[in-house]
Protein backbone atom coordinates (compact mmCIF):
# COMPACT_ATOMS: atom_id res chain seq x y z
CA UNK A 1 0.00 0.00 0.00
CA UNK A 2 0.94 3.59 -0.25
CA UNK A 3 1.27 4.13 3.82
CA UNK A 4 1.05 2.63 6.84
CA UNK A 5 -2.48 1.14 7.68
CA UNK A 6 -4.12 0.24 10.53
CA UNK A 7 -7.18 -1.75 11.45
CA UNK A 8 -10.16 -0.96 13.18
CA UNK A 9 -9.94 2.69 12.87
CA UNK A 10 -12.18 2.92 16.06
CA UNK A 11 -12.85 -0.19 19.18
CA UNK A 12 -15.18 -0.20 21.76
CA UNK A 13 -14.97 -2.94 23.69
CA UNK A 14 -16.08 -3.66 27.69
CA UNK A 15 -13.50 -3.84 30.42
CA UNK A 16 -11.94 -7.26 30.61
CA UNK A 17 -12.11 -8.34 27.00
CA UNK A 18 -9.25 -9.09 24.90
CA UNK A 19 -8.67 -6.55 21.58
CA UNK A 20 -6.71 -6.74 18.83
CA UNK A 21 -4.83 -3.89 16.57
CA UNK A 22 -3.66 -4.55 13.06
CA UNK A 23 -0.60 -2.38 11.67
CA UNK A 24 0.61 -3.07 8.14
CA UNK A 25 3.39 -0.95 7.59
CA UNK A 26 4.74 0.14 4.26
CA UNK A 27 6.06 -2.20 1.89
CA UNK A 28 9.85 -3.17 2.58
CA UNK A 29 9.89 -1.37 5.95
CA UNK A 30 11.93 -3.23 8.49
CA UNK A 31 11.34 -1.51 11.41
CA UNK A 32 8.05 -0.88 12.95
CA UNK A 33 6.76 0.66 16.25
CA UNK A 34 3.83 0.85 18.49
CA UNK A 35 2.91 4.04 20.13
CA UNK A 36 -0.12 5.11 22.57
CA UNK A 37 -1.85 8.53 22.69
CA UNK A 38 -4.07 9.53 25.61
CA UNK A 39 -6.27 12.50 25.12
CA UNK A 40 -4.23 15.40 25.77
CA UNK A 41 -1.09 13.62 26.21
CA UNK A 42 1.82 13.34 23.81
CA UNK A 43 2.82 9.69 22.11
CA UNK A 44 3.90 6.92 24.76
CA UNK A 45 6.75 4.29 22.99
CA UNK A 46 4.91 0.68 23.66
CA UNK A 47 7.39 -1.44 21.28
CA UNK A 48 9.77 -1.39 18.56
CA UNK A 49 10.59 -4.10 15.75
CA UNK A 50 13.11 -4.92 13.80
CA UNK A 51 12.25 -7.12 11.02
CA UNK A 52 10.32 -9.82 13.39
CA UNK A 53 12.14 -9.01 16.71
CA UNK A 54 11.61 -7.21 19.26
CA UNK A 55 14.73 -5.63 20.87
CA UNK A 56 12.80 -3.32 22.86
CA UNK A 57 9.92 -4.19 24.60
CA UNK A 58 10.71 -1.44 27.65
CA UNK A 59 7.31 0.53 27.09
CA UNK A 60 5.00 -2.14 27.57
CA UNK A 61 2.85 -0.62 30.06
CA UNK A 62 1.69 -4.18 31.68
CA UNK A 63 1.71 -7.66 30.83
CA UNK A 64 -1.54 -7.71 29.27
CA UNK A 65 0.13 -5.79 26.26
CA UNK A 66 2.07 -7.95 23.61
CA UNK A 67 2.75 -7.52 20.04
CA UNK A 68 4.19 -9.57 17.15
CA UNK A 69 5.03 -9.14 13.85
CA UNK A 70 5.51 -12.01 11.14
CA UNK A 71 6.68 -11.94 7.82
CA UNK A 72 8.81 -8.73 8.28
CA UNK A 73 5.30 -7.27 7.53
CA UNK A 74 2.26 -7.10 9.64
CA UNK A 75 2.05 -6.50 13.41
CA UNK A 76 -0.55 -7.06 15.87
CA UNK A 77 -1.07 -5.60 19.28
CA UNK A 78 -2.88 -7.61 21.72
CA UNK A 79 -4.56 -6.24 25.02
CA UNK A 80 -5.84 -9.08 27.06
CA UNK A 81 -8.24 -8.26 30.44
CA UNK A 82 -8.69 -4.46 28.94
CA UNK A 83 -9.26 -1.63 31.29
CA UNK A 84 -10.70 1.63 31.43
CA UNK A 85 -6.99 3.18 31.50
CA UNK A 86 -6.30 1.39 28.50
CA UNK A 87 -8.47 3.90 26.10
CA UNK A 88 -6.43 5.59 23.81
CA UNK A 89 -5.30 5.79 20.33
CA UNK A 90 -2.84 3.32 19.50
CA UNK A 91 -0.68 4.18 16.39
CA UNK A 92 1.80 2.14 14.69
CA UNK A 93 4.55 3.87 12.22
CA UNK A 94 7.29 2.24 9.84
CA UNK A 95 10.14 3.08 8.79
CA UNK A 96 13.12 1.57 6.66
CA UNK A 97 15.61 1.89 9.86
CA UNK A 98 16.02 4.10 12.00
CA UNK A 99 13.40 6.27 13.87
CA UNK A 100 9.52 6.00 12.77
CA UNK A 101 9.11 7.50 9.49
CA UNK A 102 5.46 7.63 8.69
CA UNK A 103 2.49 6.46 10.71
CA UNK A 104 -0.44 5.32 10.72
CA UNK A 105 -4.40 6.69 11.20
CA UNK A 106 -4.17 5.44 14.34
CA UNK A 107 -7.22 2.94 16.36
CA UNK A 108 -9.28 5.08 18.69
CA UNK A 109 -10.22 2.12 21.33
CA UNK A 110 -12.75 2.89 24.20
CA UNK A 111 -12.96 0.74 26.70
CA UNK A 112 -16.22 1.04 28.19
CA UNK B 1 15.53 9.26 30.88
CA UNK B 2 15.21 10.94 27.80
CA UNK B 3 12.15 13.90 27.69
CA UNK B 4 11.04 16.80 25.47
CA UNK B 5 9.40 19.82 26.27
CA UNK B 6 7.30 22.06 24.27
CA UNK B 7 6.51 24.79 25.80
CA UNK B 8 4.15 26.47 23.80
CA UNK B 9 0.58 24.25 23.53
CA UNK B 10 -0.68 26.59 20.74
CA UNK B 11 0.59 29.10 18.45
CA UNK B 12 -0.89 31.50 15.56
CA UNK B 13 0.65 33.21 12.55
CA UNK B 14 -0.32 34.95 9.82
CA UNK B 15 0.62 33.26 6.40
CA UNK B 16 3.75 34.91 5.44
CA UNK B 17 5.23 35.41 8.33
CA UNK B 18 8.22 33.70 10.24
CA UNK B 19 7.53 30.96 12.54
CA UNK B 20 9.87 29.51 15.44
CA UNK B 21 8.41 26.44 17.43
CA UNK B 22 10.37 26.21 20.75
CA UNK B 23 11.62 22.32 21.81
CA UNK B 24 13.85 21.27 24.25
CA UNK B 25 15.15 18.37 25.49
CA UNK B 26 16.82 16.30 28.23
CA UNK B 27 19.46 13.27 27.60
CA UNK B 28 21.82 12.02 28.85
CA UNK B 29 24.31 11.97 25.70
CA UNK B 30 24.34 13.19 22.56
CA UNK B 31 20.45 13.16 21.50
CA UNK B 32 19.40 12.20 17.72
CA UNK B 33 16.31 14.81 17.36
CA UNK B 34 13.38 15.25 15.24
CA UNK B 35 10.31 17.37 14.52
CA UNK B 36 7.34 15.76 13.07
CA UNK B 37 4.32 17.29 11.33
CA UNK B 38 0.79 16.20 11.59
CA UNK B 39 -1.63 17.69 9.34
CA UNK B 40 -5.34 17.38 9.54
CA UNK B 41 -7.38 14.12 8.67
CA UNK B 42 -3.62 12.35 8.33
CA UNK B 43 -0.53 10.83 10.25
CA UNK B 44 2.55 11.92 12.04
CA UNK B 45 5.34 12.35 9.17
CA UNK B 46 8.84 12.73 9.59
CA UNK B 47 10.00 16.40 9.06
CA UNK B 48 14.05 16.25 9.66
CA UNK B 49 16.31 14.62 11.91
CA UNK B 50 19.14 15.22 13.08
CA UNK B 51 22.24 12.86 14.29
CA UNK B 52 25.24 14.55 14.44
CA UNK B 53 27.02 16.98 11.98
CA UNK B 54 26.05 20.61 11.09
CA UNK B 55 23.42 21.64 13.82
CA UNK B 56 21.33 23.17 11.33
CA UNK B 57 19.71 21.02 9.29
CA UNK B 58 16.84 21.25 6.63
CA UNK B 59 14.06 19.10 6.53
CA UNK B 60 10.61 18.70 4.21
CA UNK B 61 8.56 21.61 2.96
CA UNK B 62 11.09 24.59 3.73
CA UNK B 63 11.47 23.53 7.38
CA UNK B 64 14.97 23.88 9.17
CA UNK B 65 16.13 23.34 12.99
CA UNK B 66 19.10 24.38 14.67
CA UNK B 67 20.49 21.75 17.54
CA UNK B 68 22.18 24.11 19.84
CA UNK B 69 23.76 22.04 22.64
CA UNK B 70 24.28 24.73 25.14
CA UNK B 71 20.59 25.26 25.46
CA UNK B 72 19.22 22.10 25.10
CA UNK B 73 16.53 22.89 22.02
CA UNK B 74 16.16 22.07 18.82
CA UNK B 75 13.87 24.85 17.38
CA UNK B 76 11.73 24.65 14.21
CA UNK B 77 12.12 27.62 12.12
CA UNK B 78 10.52 28.22 8.73
CA UNK B 79 10.90 31.57 7.20
CA UNK B 80 7.69 31.90 5.56
CA UNK B 81 4.55 30.45 6.36
CA UNK B 82 2.14 29.11 4.45
CA UNK B 83 -1.92 28.23 5.11
CA UNK B 84 -1.25 24.79 4.29
CA UNK B 85 1.50 24.39 7.20
CA UNK B 86 -1.41 24.55 9.35
CA UNK B 87 -0.72 21.33 11.76
CA UNK B 88 0.51 20.39 14.67
CA UNK B 89 4.07 19.50 15.35
CA UNK B 90 5.65 17.17 17.61
CA UNK B 91 9.37 16.99 18.51
CA UNK B 92 11.00 14.02 19.97
CA UNK B 93 14.46 12.93 20.85
CA UNK B 94 15.97 9.51 20.40
CA UNK B 95 18.44 7.56 21.88
CA UNK B 96 21.58 6.17 20.12
CA UNK B 97 21.66 2.37 21.16
CA UNK B 98 21.56 1.03 17.81
CA UNK B 99 17.75 1.18 17.15
CA UNK B 100 15.08 4.38 17.92
CA UNK B 101 13.39 4.07 20.85
CA UNK B 102 12.00 7.81 20.07
CA UNK B 103 10.41 9.61 22.92
CA UNK B 104 8.30 12.59 21.93
CA UNK B 105 6.67 15.86 23.22
CA UNK B 106 2.85 16.60 24.24
CA UNK B 107 3.21 19.06 20.50
CA UNK B 108 2.22 22.23 19.30
CA UNK B 109 -0.77 23.50 16.78
CA UNK B 110 -0.09 25.75 14.84
CA UNK B 111 -3.11 28.01 13.25
CA UNK B 112 -2.29 30.29 10.26
CA UNK B 113 -4.74 33.32 9.63
CA UNK B 114 -4.68 34.57 6.29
Amino acid sequence: GAGVSQSPSNKVTEKGKDVELRCDPISGHTALYWYRQRLGQGLEFLIYFQGNSAPDKSGLPSDRFSAERTGESVSTLTIQRTQQEDSAVYLCASSLDGPPRFFGPGTRLTVL
Amino acid sequence: AQSVTQPDIHITVSEGASLELRCNYSYGATPYLFWYVQSPGQGLQLLLKYFSGDTLVQGIKGFEAEFKRSQSSFNLRKPSVHWSDAAEYFCAVGNSGGYQKVTFGTGTKLQVIP
